[in-house]
């Protein structure tokens, strides 16, 4: 079956590491993705991981894959008061509809 | 290239009224789906679209109709509404991108109120 776990609320100060986790449950999975979403917006594509790899950095994004565990992580380098918002993973397996499942996301909230 | 718009951005109905939720996407996108967002819950799959002319269920499909009747626009229907369809409306699109990446573009979102 298919499910997406997140942890609801993660609080940092502004300049520290945010670390956001998601763990799924279906190994068939082929990419990962994490969507950000603003207050009163819709979700905007931050970057994506396919399931060969470990790691993908993007500049302040690192994106941490183990397949094993089936646990990802999103971590943002030198939080900013902009990066406030909801993180959402995804996951996407290759058939016909090409749908994603969504975690019930993590709202992010940056501390000045 | 306004990527995806959808109309209305807020409604609020009385149950067992009726209306219909439109998406538009000027990417040439193959691929359209509907999603509801409720809190604590992510995004939920209510309908999608391989192309013109098709649909097929989500997750969530009852209480809901769709058609793709032009390749550019995706409308969602709720024929008699009741309370539980309370909830904010997403519609996305996408294409096969380099390597089968399924990247999806998201609309700003529909707030429905029903009463």
């Amino acid at each position: 079956g298919e499910d997406v776990e997140q942890s609801l609320f993660l609080s940092v100060r502004e300049g520290d590491s945010s670390v956001i986790n998601c763990t799924y449950t279906d190994s068939s999975s082929t990419y990962l993705y994490w969507y950000k979403q603003e207050p009163g917006a819709g979700l905007q594509l931050l970057t994506y991981i396919f399931s060969n790899m470990d790691m993908k950095q993007d500049q302040r994004l690192t994106v941490l894959l183990n397949k094993k565990d089936k646990h990802l992580s999103l971590r943002i380098a030198d939080t900013q008061t902009g990066d406030s918002a909801i993180y959402f993973c995804a996951e996407a397996q290759d058939t016909g509809r090409r749908a994603l499942t969504f975690g019930s996301g993590t709202r992010l909230q940056v501390q000045p | 290239n306004a990527g995806v718009t959808q109309t209305p951005k807020f409604r609020v109905l009385k149950t067992g009224q009726s209306m219909t939720l439109l998406c538009a996407q000027d990417m040439n996108h193959e691929y359209m789906y509907w999603y509801r967002q409720d809190p604590g819950m992510g995004l939920r799959l209510i309908h999608y679209s391989v192309g013109e002319g098709t649909t097929a269920k989500g997750e969530v499909p009852d209480g809901y109709n769709v058609s793709r009747l032009k390749k550019q626009n995706f409308l969602l229907g709720l024929e008699s509404a009741a309370p539980s369809q309370t909830s904010v409306y997403f519609c996305a699109s996408s294409s096969p991108g380099t390597g089968g990446i399924y990247e999806q573009y998201f609309g700003p979102g529909t707030r429905l109120t029903v009463t």
